[in-house]
């Protein structure tokens, strides 16, 4: 199976600061990386992946980089404004299952402006 | 449609009832999933339907849950006997097929056991 822990559970930034969350994962096998952000009252939504391909993937303010050797990844947004503010998910597939994905616990983001 | 569909957005039901939820996934995905996420938690794995195949219901907590594909598109999630600890936010997430690709969450039904 697959186990994915994600850190830190709440994390308050200044609007315009950058923000870190970072998840680990157990199953060296994974190749497949999505963060999804969940806001009140809504089910979570796609906003970046990434494959075991590259180290790297960046779209406007969010990035996303793996360390594939740690058994890592993080995601990065920068510039934040109080829009961001949500709860960001990170998984990765269980290639045992159909590759389902496990989620980590999540993180609650709040942007102040 | 457009996204998933889940339906009733909310369930209020007397502890002892059973419920049915409902899973309208994007046309032509092969892949669903049912998901789990109770107060400020994050999502528990509950069963996964994929094509014509058996579904995976490794992650069904007890006898009570259990959930239908028919056709290969609409889902059924059914809780017998609800307790209060099934209060939750039940979750539908649909794919193209069980590849590494995006899935497409719908909006969830929140289910409340009085």
């Amino acid at each position: 199976g697959e186990n994915v822990e994600q850190h830190p559970s709440t994390l308050s930034v200044q609007e315009g600061d950058s923000a870190v969350i970072k998840c680990t994962y157990s199953d060296s096998a994974s190749n497949y990386f999505p963060w999804y952000k969940q806001e009140l009252g809504k089910g979570p939504q796609l906003i970046i992946d990434i494959r075991s391909n590259v180290g790297e993937k960046k779209d406007q303010r969010i990035a996303v980089t793996l360390n594939k050797t740690a058994k890592h990844f993080s995601l990065h947004i920068t510039e934040t404004q109080p829009e961001d503010s949500a709860v960001y998910f990170c998984a990765a597939p269980r290639e045992d299952a159909g590759n389902m994905l496990t989620f980590g616990g999540g993180t609650r983001l709040m942007v102040k402006p | 449609g457009a996204g998933v569909s889940q339906s009733p957005s909310n369930k209020v039901t007397e502890k002892g009832k059973d419920v049915e939820l409902r899973c309208d996934p994007i046309s032509g995905h092969t892949a669903l999933y049912w998901y789990r996420q109770s107060l400020g938690q994050g999502l528990e794995f509950l069963i996964y339907f994929q094509g014509n195949s058996a579904p995976d219901k490794s992650g069904l907590p007890s006898d009570r849950f259990s959930a239908e594909r028919t056709g290969g598109s609409v889902s059924t999630l059914t809780i017998q006997r609800t307790q209060q600890e099934d209060s939750a936010v039940y979750l539908c997430a649909s794919r193209v097929h069980q590849m590494n690709t995006e899935a497409f969450f719908g909006q969830g039904t929140r289910l409340t056991v009085v």
